[in-house]
Formats: C-alpha cells, sequence, structure tokens
C-alpha cells in the first residue's frame, strides 16, 4: 500500500539556518504531494503541494520539488525563523481508487534564536 | 468563512460513557474526513465522507461510528469510550476527495 516516510525528529536549528526535510514515498501510479505544518495547539494547515513530476511547490519561503526518479518530496527553506517552529507533515494522495490520503509521523522542528 | 469548526474543544470522559463530536464546514466541500492524532502516530484515519450521503471506514474504525448529517455537518461518536480513544479529534473537509484538505482546530479527548 502507499507510505510517507519522514526524518526522525526533533530538528533543532539556529534562526536564519538552512532547512532540509527529508521526505520519500511509496505509491502506485502517479500521487499528488503535500506538505502541512501544525502550530502548536493547532489544527493541521497546507504548506505546499505538487501534483506531477517536476513540479516545485513553494509557499512562505518553503519549496519541496515532486522527483519521481527518487520518490521524493524533500522540504527545504535557505533561512528558517522562530515563527516556523511548529510540526511538518508529508502527505500523498492517491489519484488512483478512492483517493485516501496518507500522512508521515510529522517532524517536529525547533527553532532557536 | 470560519472555515472547519468542531465541538467541543476539550473532553474528559470516563471509560464507557458516550458522547458526539461535532464538526461543520462552510466551504461548500464534497468530503469530508474525521482522523485521530497520537503522539509518534502521525494521522491516522477513523471515517470519511466523500459526497454527502456517503460514509466509509478508515484506517481505524473501531469504536466509532459517524453521521454525514447534511453536506456540512460530519458528526463522529463514541458510543462506549475506553482510554485507548485518548487522542486528539481532528475534522478536516476537502472539495473533493484527495484534494487539498482543511483541518479544524481539534478536539482534546481524555477518557479516564
Amino acid at each position: 500500500g502507499d507510505s510517507v516516510t519522514q526524518m526522525e525528529g526533533p530538528v533543532t536549528l539556529s534562526e536564519e539556518a538552512f532547512l532540509t526535510i527529508n521526505c520519500t514515498y511509496t505509491a502506485t501510479g502517479y500521487p499528488s504531494l503535500f506538505w502541512y505544518v501544525q502550530y502548536p495547539g493547532e489544527g493541521l494547515q497546507l504548506l505546499l503541494k505538487a501534483t506531477k513530476a517536476d513540479d516545485k511547490g513553494s509557499n512562505k519561503g518553503f519549496e519541496a520539488t515532486y522527483r519521481k526518479e527518487t520518490t521524493s518530496f524533500h522540504l527545504e527553506k535557505g533561512s528558517v525563523q522562530v515563527s516556523d517552529s511548529a510540526v511538518y507533515f508529508c502527505a500523498l494522495s492517491d489519484r488512483g481508487g478512492y483517493q485516501k490520503v496518507t500522512f508521515g509521523t510529522g517532524t517536529k522542528l525547533q527553532v532557536i534564536p | 468563512n470560519a472555515g472547519v469548526t468542531q465541538t467541543p474543544k476539550f473532553q474528559v470522559l470516563k471509560t464507557g460513557q458516550s458522547m458526539t463530536l461535532q464538526c461543520a464546514q462552510d466551504m461548500n466541500h464534497n468530503s469530508m474526513y474525521w482522523y485521530r492524532q497520537d503522539p509518534g502516530m502521525g494521522l491516522r484515519l477513523i471515517y470519511y465522507s466523500a459526497s454527502e450521503g456517503t460514509t466509509d471506514k478508515g484506517e481505524v474504525p473501531n469504536g466509532y461510528n459517524v453521521s454525514r448529517l447534511n453536506k456540512r455537518e460530519f458528526s463522529l461518536r463514541l458510543e462506549s469510550a475506553a482510554p485507548s480513544q485518548t487522542s486528539v479529534y481532528f475534522c478536516a473537509s476537502s472539495e473533493v476527495l484527495g484534494d487539498t484538505q482543511y483541518f479544524g482546530p481539534g478536539t482534546r479527548l481524555t477518557v479516564l
């Protein structure tokens, strides 16, 4: 079945550091890929998405590129801020079948001043 | 627009009690979902409704029932609560299945 694997957290970075959170997936067909962010005490919200191979999703300085050859969708940001501290979830939507969304287990990011 | 709203925000139950978690969305979305979030487990789908009038089981449906009351509302019922159901419950909606999901703020449930 479909699966999403994210790097284990927590990830602790200093402000202005470069961020990479790795995400790889297993799916049949051609899924859509998502990154969601969850701030403390809140529900998840979409950060960015990509719907086909080589698409790059971007938002708020975050970027991720849909790499079909490596089945990856790594999240990057050039300079993190304290306000980026949150839990980040990679997810896929299988466009075949009943289009279930599969979430990774989440990676907690803590940015220190 | 309020987006997705959930009530209550917090709830404490004793083992064996029942309760219903309410969810409503004002985005005219067709699909709605119930998830539970436990530490280290990510999000697990309990039930979903692809469209008004339909409901289907997700990964962890045991101990739960749902009702898609109308296009806006999707409720989750625990008939006889157990400590293993202590969790944070999220409702979400999307325009169609598999599309971007919009989440409510969550209900923090403790079963003693």
